[in-house]
């Protein structure tokens, strides 16, 4: 079955790091885009990063500089790495792939991630 | 930066009734570039169409998007009470490389 399981997210004080993994079944995570995208209580989609298959990275201006993706290929897992935490960075990540022209297929269950002292 | 609008913000229709969804971009978008996904309460979005009109696998016939340029329409016909969810459209493009519109919640 293709999916994408995340997990990592929790309570965190402002200013600290946390990281996300999202373990892929059914596809090869290196072979697709991958992208983040976040989605604040009761609010929108916003779209946080991207990984290409060939290994570049892109960013929101929200989190560019504080946020990094990457990959592990062995685990077939994707990962953001978030530092510097602010209370807007409060909302569920979700991870997905990216099938065409930037429309995602494959959705992750969401994680979780609370930003409050 | 392209900026998408949705509207209605919200929708109530009976079961069997007509859903039209609007989605308008600030700029001329490429039709390939707009999709539209379903979210249902607590869970992640689902893929509904792309290519502004492509039906993702396993949607029903009932899932219709049409459009270009600057307006974009999801078409949800025969609607049933699983239908109630938030559509949200997205376009693909460069800052940022992914763009959300704000929402329409379907009341049935």
């Amino acid at each position: 079955e293709v999916q994408l399981v995340a997990s990592g997210g929790g309570l965190i004080q402002p200013g600290g790091s946390l990281r996300l993994s999202c373990v892929a079944s059914g596809f090869t995570v290196s072979d697709n885009y991958m992208s983040w995208v976040r989605q604040a209580p009761g609010k929108g989609l916003e779209w946080v990063s991207v990984l290409y298959s060939a290994g570049n990275t892109y960013y929101a201006d929200s989190v560019r500089g504080r946020f990094t993706i990457s990959r592990d290929n062995s685990k077939n897992t994707l990962y953001l790495q978030m530092n510097s935490l602010r209370a807007e960075d409060t909302a569920v990540y979700y991870c997905a792939r990216e099938y065409y022209f930037g429309a995602l297929d494959i959705w992750g269950q969401g994680a979780m991630v609370t930003v409050s002292s | 930066e392209i900026v998408l609008t949705q509207s209605p913000g919200t929708l109530s229709l009976s079961p069997g009734e007509r859903a039209t969804l609007s989605c308008r971009a600030s700029q001329s978008v490429s039709s390939s570039s707009l999709a539209w996904y379903q979210q249902r309460p607590g869970q992640a979005p689902r893929l509904l169409i792309y290519d502004a009109s492509t039906r993702a696998t396993g949607i029903p016939d009932r899932f219709s998007g049409g459009g270009s340029g600057t307006d974009f329409t999801l078409t949800i016909s025969r609607l049933e009470p699983a239908d109630s969810a938030v559509y949200f459209c997205q376009q693909f493009g460069t800052s940022p490389r992914l763009a959300f519109g704000g929402g329409t919640k379907v009341e049935i």
